[in-house]
């Protein structure tokens, strides 16, 4: 049984460029979250989504960033216009649609904005 | 009121000893408390977890001890191992907003843990 799925493992993009991060969940899995983990520090919580629904986005910066979960296919995260802010692991998480269920991470997206 | 909090940031401990780890949190809607290990260049990975209603939960070398009047929880490695060297988060959860939160963990800031052989 394959885990949550994350590419690609890392990703350099130059200042103005657009990232996209990708996340399949584990099998069975409808619900995703996505992390943000800066060097040293814990990880920051950004959003919550089901299939084709976004449930919770309060951890999302207002401007730039954007998630979605489509029916088909990976989970998305982008990043417009990447700032050297943004260099960090990004982590995704699933979980399945059953109370008191766990998260279960991926290996992450190690961003890089030169 | 979201924020739990973990100390020390980093720990060193030789092979054999204790490692202690804990964790403050203010929000007493938490009720869920999951312990994650990382190893760098992985995903945090699900080591232990416990709920509110139980004031200790121990997995092998593993033990979570839960004090919901002072809302502090710790991770107790006994018999530490080299290769139990990671970094350690705690993190909470409210399970009953779990329509709007889902599975949602607030985590600690994390602690990096040496064991020396």
């Amino acid at each position: 049984n394959a885990g949550v799925m994350q590419n690609p493992r890392h990703l350099v993009r130059r200042r103005g460029q657009e990232a996209r991060l990708r996340c399949s969940p584990m099998k069975g899995h409808s619900h995703v979250y996505w992390y943000r983990q800066l060097p040293e520090e814990g990880l920051k919580f950004m959003v919550y989504l089901q299939k084709e629904n976004i449930i919770d986005e309060s951890g999302m910066p207002k401007e730039r960033f954007s998630a979605e979960f489509p029916k088909e296919g990976p989970s998305i995260l982008r990043i417009q216009q990447v700032v050297r802010g943004d260099s960090a692991a990004y982590f995704c998480a699933s979980s399945p649609n059953r109370a008191n269920s766990p998260l279960h991470f991926g290996n992450g997206t190690r961003l890089t904005v030169t | 009121q979201q924020q739990v909090k973990q100390s020390p940031q980093s720990l060193i401990v030789q092979k054999g000893g204790i490692s202690i780890i804990n964790c403050a949190y203010e929000n007493t809607a938490f009720d869920y408390f999951p312990w994650y290990q990382q190893f760098p260049g992985k995903g945090p990975a699900l080591l232990i977890a416990i709920r509110p209603d139980v004031s200790e939960k121990k997995e092998g070398r593993f033990t979570i001890s839960f004090n919901k009047s002072a809302k502090q929880f710790s991770l107790h490695i006994m018999d530490s191992q080299p290769g139990d060297s990671a970094t350690y988060f705690c993190a909470a959860s409210n399970r009953g907003v779990r329509e709007t939160s889902g599975s949602r963990l607030t985590f600690g800031e994390g602690t990096q843990l040496t064991v020396n052989p």
